[in-house]
Parts: structure tokens; sequence; C-alpha cells
């Protein structure tokens, strides 16, 4: 079946510097998701990149769809502590069920 | 107003308890969902709902029964409880392949 995968798993950074979080999918995809989840919340709808090589911006995330469809990445900008929690891509299977990566869990040093 | 809504927030039950969970979306969305989320974060789906009819079941023990009473309702009943049941279950809901709207989970401690 359809896998998709995340790297990496933890994200340690320093108040103020960038990273980025990699999302690679078995299949392409016709679509692909990304969601935060805060500790204790419930995960949060992002943003959906449909094109391929599509790029999107809000504000210090920065989402891109990779040429083939099958890889994705969402880079942050000056990590804020506002940024720290659980952050999921997702891609569609068969029957639009939506299969989410592991996530990758940021935690932001002060 | 809270778009999706689940209850209860938490519960505590033993080992062999019958319980259900309900969750309610107020969006107007056509397709609703059950995920189950364990220890590690991982967000597996269990069954998914296209307007009161049951087009998602996935790999998951008979003891899960969803049901469906319409489309703005899905609600979640487990027999016979077992320790490895215990997880946050979220529902969810969606409009046609846009992204999904997430209840605040319900967690689930089987003791």
């Amino acid at each position: 079946g359809q896998q998709v995968m995340q790297i990496p798993q933890y994200q340690h950074v320093q108040e103020g510097e960038d990273f980025t979080t990699y999302c690679n999918s078995s299949t392409t995809l016709s679509n692909i998701q990304w969601y935060k989840q805060r500790p204790g919340g419930h995960p949060v709808f992002l943003i959906q990149l449909v094109k391929s090589g599509e790029v999107k911006k809000q504000k210090r995330l920065t989402f891109q769809f990779g040429e083939a469809k099958k890889n994705s990445s969402l880079h942050i900008t000056a990590t804020q502590t506002t940024d720290v929690g659980t952050y999921f891509c997702a891609g569609p299977t068969a029957g639009n069920k939506l299969t989410f990566g592991g996530g990758t869990r940021v935690l932001v040093k002060p | 107003d809270t778009a999706v809504s689940q209850t209860p927030k938490y519960l505590v039950t033993q080992m062999g308890n019958d319980k259900s969970i309900k969750c309610e979306q107020n969006l107007g969305h056509d397709t609703m969902y059950w995920y189950k989320q364990d220890s590690k974060k991982f967000l597996k789906i269990m069954f998914s709902y296209n307007n009161k009819e049951l087009i998602i079941n996935e790999t998951v023990p008979n003891r899960f029964s969803p049901k469906s009473p319409d489309k703005a309702h899905l609600n979640l009943h487990i027999n016979s409880l077992e320790l490895g049941d215990s997880a946050v279950y979220f529902c969810a809901s969606s409009q046609g392949l846009g992204g999904y709207t997430f209840g605040s989970g319900t967690r689930l401690t089987v003791v």
C-alpha cells in the first residue's frame, strides 16, 4: 500500500533559526496537504498543493510540491516558540483516504 | 461555533466495557472520518462515511462500529474495550478533495 514518510522525526531548533522538514510518498500524489498539531491539540489544516513544482507561502512558512509529485517540503524561517508542534504531511489514496506521514515533532529552544 | 465537535473529551473506562464517542459537524461537509492517533502520534484512518454511506473501512476489529444517522453526525461505538484501544480518537470532516477539519479529539484510556 501507499506509504508517506517524513524526516526528520524530531527537529530541535534554536529560536530564530530556519529549518526544513521533508515528506516522501511511495506513489505519485494528486495533491499533498500539510497539517500542524500543537501539543495536546488536534491537527489543523495548513495548506494543499496540487500542481507539480508548486510553491506556496504563508508568512514564514514555505511549502513546496516536487516536480514528480512524490515529495514535498515545509521550510520555516526565523523559528518562533509558536511554531512548536508536530507537522504532518498527508496524501490521498483510493477513495479519498488521506494517508498521513509520521510527522515531524518540532521543539524550539529559546 | 465549533466546526467539528466530539464528546466526550476524556474517557476512562475498564476493560470489557462498551463505550460510544459522538461527533457532529456544522460545516455542511459531505464526508466524515474517524482517525486513531497512538502514543507515537501516528494518525491512522479507521472509517469514512460519505452522505451516511460507509466508504472506507480499514482493518479495524469488528468491536468498533461506526454509525452515521445523517451526514452531520458520525458516532463510534466500541464493544469489549481492550487495553490496546487506549489512544486519542479524532473525528474529521471534509468537502470533496479539500482539507480536513478535525475535532478536538477524545482521549480514551482503558484500565
